[in-house]
């Protein structure tokens, strides 16, 4: 079992809708998380760090479940801007994994 | 202002050359990482580098060796390419791990390997 776990989609969403992407991790001794965010195999980037408390960043939500061992993203009043690759990471103290990706597509 | 430099961008090989993949950062960090992505496989780690000096093995490092040369490089090697080893190739680094704001990933444009 890998890892990192995501549905890798792709997830075809209308303009304007709320898209919610879950991901779970294996190894409870994993200490920090965040979201990614890649287009069209460049670089990944960093979209938002995901704080136990949850936090929000514009149209972005992200949420921790430790007990459960999973993380969330959700987006609202998605742009077709939004359309991209959605990577779950999870680190360790200095090893850091990624989950394989969730597509999304914006329809317009 | 040049973060993470990698090189190549390009490159091909034929089954059983060696090259060795070159990162360096410029932001005085300790963690160094090397990452493949192949289609629907999202990145996967081949080996990092918490500090200078030392190096560990992530999910698949069969195939490859790293060096960390110093502080601010961490090469990729592969002794003797096969085509399953075509893919796309990021190096990242990363602050010393604590506040997650020191935990963002900074990663390098990557290398498209072909090995034919």
């Amino acid at each position: 079992r890998k890892e990192v776990e995501q549905d890798p989609g792709p997830f075809n969403v209308p303009e304007g809708a709320t898209v919610a992407f879950n991901c779970t991790y294996s190894n409870s001794a994993s200490q920090s998380f965040f979201w990614y965010r890649q287009d069209c195999r460049k670089e990944p980037k960093l979209l938002m760090s995901v704080y136990s408390s949850g936090n929000e960043d514009g149209r972005f939500t992200a949420q921790l479940n430790r007990a459960s061992q999973y993380i969330s993203l959700l987006i609202r009043d998605s742009k077709l801007s939004d359309s991209a690759t959605y990577l779950c990471v999870v680190n360790r103290g200095d090893k850091i994994i990624f989950g394989k990706g969730t597509r999304l597509h914006i329809l317009p | 202002n040049a973060g993470v430099t990698q090189t190549p961008k390009f490159q091909v090989l034929k089954t059983g050359q060696s090259m060795t993949l070159q990162c360096a950062q410029d932001m005085n960090h300790n963690s160094m990482y090397w990452y493949r992505q192949d289609p629907g496989m999202g990145l996967r780690l081949i080996y990092y580098s918490a500090s200078e000096g030392t190096t560990d093995k992530g999910e698949v490092p069969n195939g490859y060796n790293v060096s960390r040369l110093n502080k601010r490089e961490f090469s990729l090697r592969l002794e003797s390419a096969a085509p399953s080893q075509t893919s796309v190739y990021f190096c990242a680094s990363r602050g010393s791990p604590g506040a997650l704001s020191n935990e963002k990933l900074f990663f390098g444009s990557g290398t498209q390997l072909s090995v034919l």
